[in-house]
């Protein structure tokens, strides 16, 4: 079935790069998202990469996708304290014809000053 | 202000005792959906619905019913609620599924069973 898989946690330091890793096992994904959520809050779409794409860049946010592995990373340059917050991965399309998506676990980012 | 507005936020009940989570959406967005987030499973859909009156189950939908008379609302039932439906529920809605169109989520409404 469709499965999504992230690390939990991730701890760096103000001024360093984060990098959000993500797997997911759906080869017929057609979109793959990033969301935000901080503390007490909804969830905020960050950014979302079509399936023929293998990057996607928008400001400090870089998106990598490797199709063959089926692997999605986010990378977050010059990490603030501001990043702190749960990022979840998520895919959707494929085998579900809902408009499902299929979320990861969060991954924690811990951003000391 | 283009949102989604869950109510409550926060809500402790008891067992059995039914209840309602209201959802609305200002944007005319003909999608809308249920998520429930627990710790370490990330978000799954309990429903969804393509239009008014057309809804269906997610992936957990048990111990659930929703209901779309109207395009803006999308109201969550619980009707004998249960301590493993202590969750944090989300909503969701967008103009169109599938695939792209980017879907909108609510802030989030922390029930506890009791």
């Amino acid at each position: 079935g469709e499965d999504v898989e992230q690390s939990l946690f991730l701890s760096v330091r103000e001024g360093d790069s984060s990098v959000i890793n993500c797997t997911y096992t759906d080869s017929s994904s057609t979109y793959l998202y990033w969301y935000k959520q901080e503390p007490g809050a909804g969830l905020q779409l960050l950014t979302y990469i079509f399936s023929n794409m293998d990057m996607k860049q928008d400001q400090r946010l870089t998106v990598l996708l490797n199709k063959k592995d089926k692997h999605l990373s986010l990378r977050i340059a010059d990490t603030q304290t501001g990043d702190s917050a749960i990022y979840f991965c998520a895919e959707e399309g494929g085998s579900s014809n809902t408009g499902k998506l299929i979320f990861g676990q969060g991954t924690t980012l811990q951003v000391k000053p | 202000e283009a949102q989604v507005t869950q109510n409550p936020r926060y809500l402790i009940t008891v067992t059995g005792k039914k209840l309602t989570v209201t959802c609305s959406q200002n944007m005319n967005h003909e999608y809308m959906s249920w998520y429930r987030q627990d710790p370490g499973l990330g978000l799954r859909q309990i429903y969804y619905s393509m239009n008014v009156e057309v809804t269906d189950k997610g992936d957990v939908p048990e111990g659930y019913k929703v209901s779309r008379k109207e395009k803006r609302n999308f109201p969550l039932i619980l009707e004998s609620p249960s301590p493993n439906q202590t969750s944090l529920y989300f909503c969701a809605s967008s103009l169109g599924r599938p695939y792209g169109d980017v879907l909108t989520f609510g802030a989030g409404s922390r029930l506890t069973v009791l």
